[in-house]
C-alpha cells in the first residue's frame, strides 16, 4: 500500500514563508487535502485540489504539487499557524484513503 | 451550516465493540460521503473508513474486518462499530463530511470523542 511521508517538525521565523512536504507515489496520481490542527481542536481543511482554499482561510496559505511531493506553503507566517498540518490522499489502489504523519509547525 | 455531533461510551472494554454515531444536523446525510477518523493520544490521524450515502462505503484495510459503518437517512445519524477493541484503539474519534464531492475534501468535522479502552 501506499504511504505518505511528512517531516515531524519544521520551524519558521514569524513572517517568513514556509513549506511544508509531503511525499508519496499515490501524489502523482491525485491531489494532497491539507488540514490544520491546533491543540485540542478537530482539524480544519486550508488546501485542497490544485490549489483551492477553504473560504475563511488568509491567502497567504497556498499549495503545489511536484512529481510525487505536495507542499504547503505558508507565506508570511503568522504566530497563529503554529500548529500540526496533515496532508491526506487517497492510496494508489483507490481502495483507501491514507494520512501523512503530520509535520508540527513552530512559529519563533 | 451543517453540525456534525460525535457521541457514544468514553469507555470500552478491550474485545468488546466500540459504537459511535455521528449525528448531523443543518443538513441531510444524503449527497455526500461521511468519514470516521480517529487519533490516538500525542499521535497523527488514522482514516478509519467512509460511507457514501447510498450505501457504498470502504474501510482502513487494517481495520477491515473490525469495521462497519452504517447511515441512517432517517435519523440523519451515521454510525460507526468497531469489534474486537483493543488499548490500541484508544483515541479521539471524529466523524467529517465531505463537502466537495471528493471523498478526501472533508469540510465539516465532529468535534470528536475520546473513546478510552480499559478493563
Amino acid at each position: 500500500s501506499s504511504e505518505l511521508t511528512q517531516d515531524p517538525a519544521v520551524s519558521v521565523a514569524l513572517g517568513q514563508t514556509v513549506r511544508i512536504t509531503c511525499q508519496g507515489d499515490s501524489l502523482r496520481i491525485y491531489f494532497a487535502t491539507w488540514f490544520q490542527q491546533k491543540p485540542g481542536q478537530a482539524p480544519v481543511l486550508v488546501i485542497y485540489g490544485r490549489n483551492n482554499r477553504p473560504s475563511g482561510i488568509p491567502d497567504r496559505f497556498s499549495g503545489s504539487t511536484s512529481g510525487s511531493t505536495a507542499s504547503l506553503t505558508i507565506t508570511g507566517a503568522q504566530a497563529e499557524d503554529e500548529a500540526d498540518y496533515y496532508c491526506h490522499s487517497r492510496d494508489r489502489s483507490e481502495n483507501h484513503m491514507i494520512f501523512g504523519g503530520g509535520t508540527k509547525l513552530t512559529v519563533l | 451550516q451543517v453540525q456534525l455531533q460525535e457521541s457514544g461510551p468514553g469507555l470500552v472494554k478491550p474485545s468488546e465493540t466500540l459504537s459511535l454515531t455521528c449525528t448531523v444536523s443543518g443538513g441531510s446525510i444524503s449527497g455526500y460521503y461521511w468519514t470516521w477518523i480517529r487519533q490516538p493520544p500525542g499521535k497523527g490521524l488514522e482514516w478509519i473508513g467512509h460511507i457514501y450515502y447510498s450505501g457504498i462505503n470502504k474501510s482502513n484495510p487494517s481495520l477491515k474486518s473490525r469495521v462497519t459503518i452504517s447511515g441512517d437517512t432517517s435519523k440523519n445519524q451515521i454510525s460507526l462499530k468497531l469489534t474486537s477493541v483493543t488499548a490500541a484503539d484508544t483515541a479521539v474519534y471524529y466523524c467529517a463530511r465531505d463537502g466537495l464531492g471528493d471523498p478526501t475534501i472533508y469540510d465539516s468535522w465532529g468535534q470528536g470523542t475520546l473513546v478510552t479502552v480499559s478493563s
